[in-house]
Formats: C-alpha cells, structure tokens, sequence
C-alpha cells in the first residue's frame, strides 16, 4: 500500500540554524500539508499547497516557513532560523482531489522530530 | 468549520465493541463528519467520514443522528491495538482545506 515518507526521522539543531525536513508524498496525489505537534499539544495545520504554491496557510506558519516542492516527488519544509519553540513533530500529509465523493482523507507520514537546542 | 465536543478518555475491553461519541450541534447542511485517530505520537490515521448516512469500512462503523447533531464512532471488536487518540472533526470537504484537530479522545483498550 502506497504510503507517504519522511525523513529524518529526527533531527537536532542548534537555536539559529536551518533545517529542511523533507517527505515524499504518495504519488498521485495532488496536494501536500505540513502539520506539526508540540509535545503534549494537539496536531496543527501549517500549510497545505497545490499546484506549486501555497494554497492555504496558519498563522503559525510566518516568514521563518517555506514550502518547495523542487522535483516530482519530494516536498520540503524548511525553517529559516529555528528556535527553541519550534522543537515539535512535524507531519508530512498528502490527500488526492476529490471530486464530488466528499472524501478528502489525507494520508499522514510518520513524523519528523525536531530538537532545537 | 463547525466545533465538536468529545469525552477526553474512554475505557473498553478488548474484544468489545467501543462506542466514541461525538458532539457536533452547529454543523451546517454541506459539513462532513471525519473522524481519525493517532496511535502514540504516530501520524493521524483516517478512519470513516460521512454526511448523513450511516457508513462502514473495514475499520469502523459512523452512526449519524437525523438531525446530524452528534455521531458515534463504533470498532466493533476492540484490539490493544486500537488504543489511540480517536478525533472528531467536522469540515466542509474540498480538495487541499485543512483538517483542524481538537483535543480528541483518548481510548484505552485494556486487556
């Protein structure tokens, strides 16, 4: 069964640095999201993006963000000068168009942890 | 998208079937019902959506009141490994909107 993927599984950084989680999202599908989950807190949505730009964006998600999709198979998010506060898992989700059925179900990955130091 | 009000925990027997309710009062004619659940810090998982029908999958079984005010989230036979956190969120469907994750339930099933 086609699932999506991310890696790293974890990642440590120091306050300051960049960092690009990477996914590849199933591939048939044709929107993307990022959510994250600080830990003890619920899942948030960041971004979801469709035909090569961002279709929809949280208030989370400011100019520290960046979303890219650089080929056919992988979709990045990348976080400009990390701080401790970004420490959370980061989900990938991929979902295909739905056309009048109501199913929109997005397909998680199984997370990237981020450790900011 | 309309609020919805859950139970924070639940218990049930493995083998049992468990039964998860789920509050929805101000959800509007075109808003579906999802539900999906994430099993320890793992990426959510869908489980069923529904309008106003009754559904079942391989999974689960979504029971809608008639008025589409609430619904219950059925596993008809309980396994360990269904202890997760269950989320019901009610969305207007359309392709690349957002799933907006309350606190959930979470559901122990006990041996």
């Amino acid at each position: 069964e086609p699932e999506v993927t991310q890696t790293p599984s974890h990642q440590v950084t120091q306050m300051g640095q960049e960092v690009i989680l990477r996914c590849v999202p199933i591939s048939n599908h044709l929107y993307f999201y990022w959510y994250r989950q600080i830990l003890g807190q619920k899942v948030e949505f960041l971004v979801s993006f469709y035909n090569n730009e961002i279709s929809e964006k949280s208030e989370i998600f400011d100019d520290q963000f960046s979303v890219e999709r650089p080929d056919g198979s992988n979709f990045t998010l990348k976080i400009r000068s990390t701080k401790l506060e970004d420490s959370a898992m980061y989900f990938c989700a991929s979902s295909e168009q739905s056309i009048g059925t109501g199913r929109n179900e997005q397909f998680f990955g199984p997370g990237t942890r981020l450790t900011v130091l | 998208d309309a609020k919805t009000t859950q139970p924070p925990s639940m218990d049930c027997a493995e083998g049992r079937a468990a039964n998860l309710p789920c509050n929805h009062s101000t959800i509007s004619g075109n808003e579906y019902v999802y539900w999906y659940r994430q099993i320890h810090s793992q990426g959510p998982q869908y489980i069923i959506h529904g309008l106003k029908n009754n559904e079942t999958n391989e999974m689960a079984s979504l029971i809608i009141t008639e008025d589409r005010k609430s619904s219950t989230l059925i596993l008809p036979h309980a396994t360990l490994r269904d202890t997760a956190v269950y989320y019901c969120i009610v969305r207007v469907t359309s392709s690349g909107s957002r799933l907006t994750f309350g606190e959930g339930t979470q559901l122990t099933v006990n041996p």
